[in-house]
């Protein structure tokens, strides 16, 4: 099984600041990867996918990039309604896939 | 507009059985790939299992293997799984989620299952 580690678990940040998030898979996902975003009592809403395509109607200050193991999400300009949980998802054998264990974003 | 709409969670004693619903509107089943995935706070989201289109290949998650069915009925917009020999460690909040375009881009609002005696 791939194994999916998220960094940091915490990030704390300010409204307008720039928040980078990382994700790394224990052998490669090729670009297999995507992003998602969950707040409290709310289902995971897909980001991005292919590592680096936004989903429909996500917003352009969200962004993906990486192939291989080591993946990164950005927040150029962190808004109030960004403060969530994030997790990484990695579907190189699909449909099975595996979740990262999530990065909170928080004031 | 995509939604999917759950329901069949609750409580359910270790051992027992339960079926979980998905209902979709906004899009039309027959085309698109369905899959189950839980989320427990101690493995957290978890891939469970996978359906054709068809209904024809289906995928499990090992923990799942062997006490599980996923279902579908095209003509209801409606897909299903079928739980059994529930244990301690399947508690957790079910979605449904779907593939129109890529990864797992709509998902149902979750339903809870705990299994406690």
């Amino acid at each position: 099984e791939i194994v999916m580690t998220q960094s940091p678990v915490t990030l704390s940040v300010s409204p307008g600041e720039r928040a980078t998030l990382s994700c790394t898979a224990s052998q490669s996902v090729s670009s297999n990867l995507a992003w998602y975003q969950q707040k409290p009592g709310q289902p995971p809403r897909l980001l991005i996918y292919g590592a680096s395509t936004r989903a429909p109607n996500i917003p352009a200050r969200f962004s993906g990039s990486g192939s291989g193991t080591e993946f990164t999400l950005t927040i150029s300009s962190l808004q109030s309604e960004d403060f969530a949980v994030y997790y990484c998802h990695q579907y190189f054998n699909w449909p099975r896939g595996t979740f990262g264990p999530g990065t909170k974003v928080d004031l | 507009e995509v939604q999917m709409e759950q329901s069949g969670g609750g409580l359910i004693q270790p051992g027992g059985s339960l079926r979980l619903s998905c209902e979709v509107s906004g899009f039309t089943l027959s085309g698109y790939e369905m899959h189950w995935v839980r989320q427990t706070p101690v493995k957290g989201l978890e891939w469970l299992s996978s359906i054709s289109s068809t209904g024809k290949t289906i995928y499990y998650a090992d923990s799942l293997k062997g006490r599980s069915t996923f279902s579908r009925d095209n003509a209801k917009s409606s897909v299903f799984l079928q739980m059994h020999s529930l244990r301690d460690e399947d508690t957790g909040i079910y979605y449904c989620a779907t593939t129109i375009i890529d990864a797992f881009d709509f998902w149902g609002q979750g339903t809870t299952v705990t299994v406690s005696s």
